[in-house]
C-alpha cells in the first residue's frame, strides 16, 4: 500500500529556534498533503492543506506566518515552525492524498517535537 | 456545523464480548464516513469506510442516517484489538473531520 514518511520522527529545539519537518509520498504522487497536530488526549486538528505549486490553505486560529508550509513537489510537504515556543510542543503528523483523487488520505508516522 | 462526537474516551471490554464504538455526526448532505485505527506506536491507519461496506478484522460499521450515526461493532472482542479508534467524516473541501477518538482496551 502507499507510503507516508515523515523526517525527522523526533526532535528537540531550543525556544526561539526554527525546525523543519518533512512529508514524503513514497510510491505515489500527492498533490495535496495535510497537516496535523495531534494534542495529548484530544483529537488531530487540521492546520493546514497543502497544494503542490500553491500556497497552503490554513484552518483558522493557525498561524500561517509561525507555521511555514512548502509543497514544492509531488512527493514533498515541509512544515517550518518558526520561532519555535515550549506551547509548539506537540505531534504533528502529515497525510497525503493520491493523486487519482480517492478520498483515502494516507497518514505519516508523526513527528514528537518537544521545545525546551 | 459539520461535527463528529465520540461520547467515550475510554471503553473497557473483556475478551471475547461484544464491541460497539460509538460516533454520531452533524454533516449537511451526504456524508463520506470513515473509521481511523492507531495501535500502540503506530502511525494512524483506515480501518473502514461506509461507502466500500465490508468487514475489516471483523469490525462492521453501518451508517444509519436517521440517528446520524456510524458506530463500529465487532461481535468478538480480541486482545490486538485494543487501540485507539477514531471516526471521521470527509467534508466538501476533501478535508477530514476527526472524533475525539475512542480508546479500546481489551481486558484478558
Amino acid at each position: 500500500g502507499a507510503v507516508v514518511s515523515q523526517h525527522p520522527s523526533r526532535v528537540i529545539c531550543k525556544s526561539g529556534t526554527s525546525v523543519k519537518i518533512e512529508c514524503r509520498s513514497l510510491d505515489f504522487q500527492a498533490t495535496t498533503m495535510f497537516w496535523y497536530r495531534q494534542f495529548p488526549k484530544k483529537s488531530l486538528m487540521l492546520m493546514a492543506t497543502s497544494n503542490e505549486g500553491s500556497k497552503a490553505t490554513y484552518e483558522q486560529g493557525v498561524e500561517k506566518d509561525k507555521f511555514l508550509i512548502n509543497h514544492a513537489s509531488l512527493t514533498l510537504s515541509t512544515l517550518t515552525v518558526t520561532s519555535a515556543h515550549p506551547e509548539d510542543s506537540s505531534f504533528y503528523i502529515c497525510s497525503a492524498r493520491d493523486f487519482q483523487g480517492t478520498f483515502e488520505q494516507y497518514f505519516g508516522p508523526g513527528t514528537r517535537l518537544t521545545v525546551t | 456545523a459539520q461535527r463528529v462526537t465520540q461520547p467515550e474516551k475510554l471503553l473497557s471490554v473483556f475478551k471475547g464480548a461484544p464491541v460497539e464504538l460509538k460516533c454520531n455526526y452533524s454533516y449537511s448532505g451526504s456524508p463520506e464516513l470513515f473509521w481511523y485505527v492507531q495501535y500502540s506506536r503506530q502511525r494512524l491507519q483506515l480501518l473502514l469506510r461506509h461507502i466500500s461496506r465490508e468487514s475489516i478484522k471483523g469490525f462492521t460499521a453501518d451508517l444509519n442516517k436517521g440517528e446520524t450515526s456510524f458506530h463500529l461493532k465487532k461481535p468478538f472482542a480480541q486482545e490486538e484489538d485494543s487501540a485507539m479508534y477514531y471516526c471521521a467524516l470527509i467534508d466538501r473541501d476533501d478535508k477530514i473531520i476527526f472524533g475525539k477518538g475512542t480508546r479500546l482496551h481489551i481486558l484478558p
